[in-house]
């Protein structure tokens, strides 16, 4: 079974601190995700990485930055918490994308973080 | 346009009722088309995936996707209380791209 860890399930954190989410997989997959989940708005791509070192912006990247320095790694940074970026956050890792292949995302329990 | 659009209810039923859960989409190049489940307070996780057009069938669950009309769906026969959760639909294209789309989510509740 494919598992995603999150390194804490609850967060709480004051404005302007900084912020780190970890999220780790055991499947070998190059590809990893992190989202944020809102009411109303569902799953937002934060940002994606499909390899070591290689990161993309998705939809919400601003106030956020990536780090992958392991395959297996991949972790979250709030520069600078603020209370708009109290949320649920999801990291996702996939296998990359072969010709024929079943292409899922696998999830982690998500981070509740909360912004004072 | 959200690339897809899903319902978000709430849908409330009574046990045993036969559930079905939608979503369209508008990306001709999706191929690949997943199910998830998503229980209060943690992270969703897959319940059915479906390659190009047509039916899968586990246990109480029936997917069915429809490319001709854009059109996917969720059937669960003989609700139980269980089932009572937010189901996102996802999808993503063939060989090219890594990124994954998914629907805001429809939240069921199945009532004993």
């Amino acid at each position: 079974d494919v598992k995603v860890t999150q390194s804490s399930r609850y967060l709480v954190k004051r404005t302007g601190e900084k912020v780190f989410l970890e999220c780790v997989q055991d499947m070998d997959h190059e590809n990893m995700f992190w989202y944020r989940q809102d009411p109303g708005l569902g799953l937002r791509l934060i940002y994606f990485s499909y390899d070591v070192k290689m990161k993309e912006k998705g939809d919400i990247p601003e106030g956020y930055s990536v780090s992958r320095e392991k395959k297996e790694r991949f972790s979250l940074i709030l520069e600078s918490a603020s209370t708009n970026q109290t949320s649920m956050y999801l990291c996702a890792s996939a296998e990359q994308v072969p010709l024929i292949a079943k292409n899922i995302q696998y999830f982690g329990a998500g981070t509740r973080l909360s912004v004072l | 346009q959200k690339e897809v659009e899903q319902d978000p209810g709430p849908l409330s039923v009574p046990e045993g009722a036969i559930v079905s859960l939608n979503c369209t989409y508008s990306n001709s190049a999706f191929q690949y088309f997943m199910w998830y489940r998503q229980y209060s307070r943690k992270g969703p996780e897959l319940l059915m995936y479906t390659y190009s057009s047509g039916n899968k069938e586990d246990g109480r669950f029936t997917a069915q996707v429809d490319k001709s009309s854009k059109y996917i769906s969720l059937f669960i026969r003989d609700s139980q209380p269980s089932d009572s959760a937010t189901y996102l639909c996802a999808m993503r294209p063939g060989v090219t791209g890594n990124q994954f789309y998914f629907g805001t989510g429809t939240s069921l509740t199945v009532i004993p």
